[in-house]
């Protein structure tokens, strides 16, 4: 079983809203990242968290927000975005940071509007 | 400083004939590479990897070749059926403390017609 699932499938927003988009995982994969992925372009990576912290942070403005309640879920949280920020979210995990051939599993994404 | 390249951004096969989608890096510390294939609207799923420690790695219809030398990675999808047509990327990492991070090509578009 390599599934990855995220929920909402889709989200509209206004730009003073707060919402969350949530990620799940049941593989015990202990690498959980963020992506955002614009159209026509690969996917690009936000946050990192390896065993439930936070490892790396893409420079990402403050406005997203993740966390990691366990090892299973990961949430990102989302205040005053911009209509800018309109995308695909992707959740991904891995088995372990750290191992040579370490392969990441993707979830289907949510597609974020902000109006 | 595009560190994974696919030139192509389109490719077009008839069914039932030979996929080779291209892929070339820069970065000499990769020695990790995945192809994923991703429908419009879905997240990436994961065909196939190879290690730098080997030059072929085959998963049914799907084979994927490593020319280190050249800097340069394939897959080949035979045969080629109308299911495969999809945006293929190839990512690579590198082992020790950034393997957490994947660097993807910007995706070739598979077209495969009936």
């Amino acid at each position: 079983d390599t599934e990855v699932t995220q929920t909402p499938k889709h989200l509209v927003m206004g730009m003073t809203n707060k919402k969350s988009l949530k990620c799940e995982q049941h593989m015990g994969h202990r690498a959980m990242y963020w992506y955002k992925q614009k159209a026509k372009k690969p996917p690009e990576l936000m946050f990192v968290y390896s065993y439930e912290k936070l490892s790396i942070n893409e420079s990402v403005p403050s406005r997203f927000s993740p966390e990691c309640p366990n090892s299973s879920l990961l949430n990102l949280h989302l205040h005053a975005l911009q209509p800018e920020d309109s995308a695909l979210y992707l959740c991904a995990s891995s088995q372990e940071k750290g191992v040579t051939t370490d392969t990441q599993y993707f979830g289907p994404g949510t597609r974020l509007t902000v109006l | 400083d595009q560190q994974v390249k696919q030139n192509s951004p389109s490719l077009s096969v008839q069914e039932g004939r030979i996929s080779i989608l291209n892929c070339d890096y820069t970065n000499s510390m990769f020695d990790y590479f995945l192809w994923y294939k991703k429908y419009p609207a879905e997240g990436p799923t994961f065909l196939i990897s190879i290690s730098s420690i080997k030059d072929k790695n085959e998963d049914g219809r799907f084979t994927v070749f490593l020319n280190k030398s050249a800097k340069h990675l394939s897959l080949h999808i035979v045969p080629s059926q109308p299911g495969d047509s999809a945006v293929y990327f190839c990512a690579a990492s590198a082992s020790g403390g950034s393997n957490y991070k994947l660097t993807f090509g910007k995706g070739t578009l598979l077209t495969v017609n009936p």
